[in-house]
């Protein structure tokens, strides 16, 4: 069974610094995927990582895939107020195959306090 | 505007009472998936479906039922057999592999 584990699941930083949330997953997979999640709201896409090496980047959000090591990553750097928020990644277990079926990883909560 | 749009915004339930959450999409998306989401937790998958008229359980199927008479929704009933029906209910759906999802905006079921 794919478990999927974020650290940390709480993240409490000041606004202007830097720091990374981590996305394990324990089997192989070639696409993962990173979804922000604003309180009572919906999923909102982020970043879609389909292949190792895989790096994003939007504003002060970046994010990377290393298949070999099953993890991604989710940099933020110096940190606004506006990136508080629950992060999720969410990996395809369906490695090669044709289905799209996602799990999704505990969520982080990032809060960024001034 | 293309989009998934998930109805009613909040639904509340009796006990012993089948409720139906609405899904409908004109993505003219192929899969569609029903996520539960419990307070402070992740999102856990119910049921999904990859094409018209197929459909397939998740990991916590027991106490939902769904049908996909039609391409564009994908309704899920939950019924009285599902005993901690309180929380957030998500739908989505994707064109293909590599894609990600596109997400509705949430039923949130709570049982008086």
């Amino acid at each position: 069974e794919l478990k999927v584990e974020q650290n940390p699941l709480f993240l409490s930083m000041q606004e202007g610094k830097n720091y990374t949330i981590y996305c394990n997953y324990s089997t192989t997979s070639d696409r993962l995927y990173w979804y922000r999640q604003d309180p009572g709201k919906s999923l909102e896409s982020l970043f879609v990582l389909l292949s190792n090496g895989a790096v994003k980047q939007e504003g002060r959000l970046m994010a990377s895939l290393d298949t070999k090591a099953r993890l991604s990553t989710l940099h933020i750097t110096a940190a606004v107020h506006d990136l508080s928020a629950t992060y999720f990644c969410a990996v395809d277990p369906n490695y090669g195959g044709a289905t799209n079926k996602l799990i999704f990883g505990t969520g982080t909560l990032l809060a960024v306090q001034p | 505007d293309g989009g998934i749009t998930q109805s009613p915004k909040y639904l509340f339930r009796k006990e012993g009472q089948n409720v139906t959450l609405s899904c409908e999409q004109n993505l003219n998306h192929d899969a569609m998936y029903w996520y539960r989401q419990d307070p402070g937790q992740g999102l856990r998958l119910i049921y999904y479906s990859q094409i018209v008229n197929d459909f397939q359980k998740g990991d916590i199927a027991e106490g939902y039922s769904v049908s996909r008479e039609k391409k564009e929704s994908f309704p899920l009933t939950v019924t009285s057999a599902q005993k901690n029906p309180t929380a957030f209910y998500l739908c989505a759906s994707s064109i293909r592999r590599g894609q990600g999802y596109t997400f509705g905006s949430g039923t949130r079921l709570t049982v008086v």
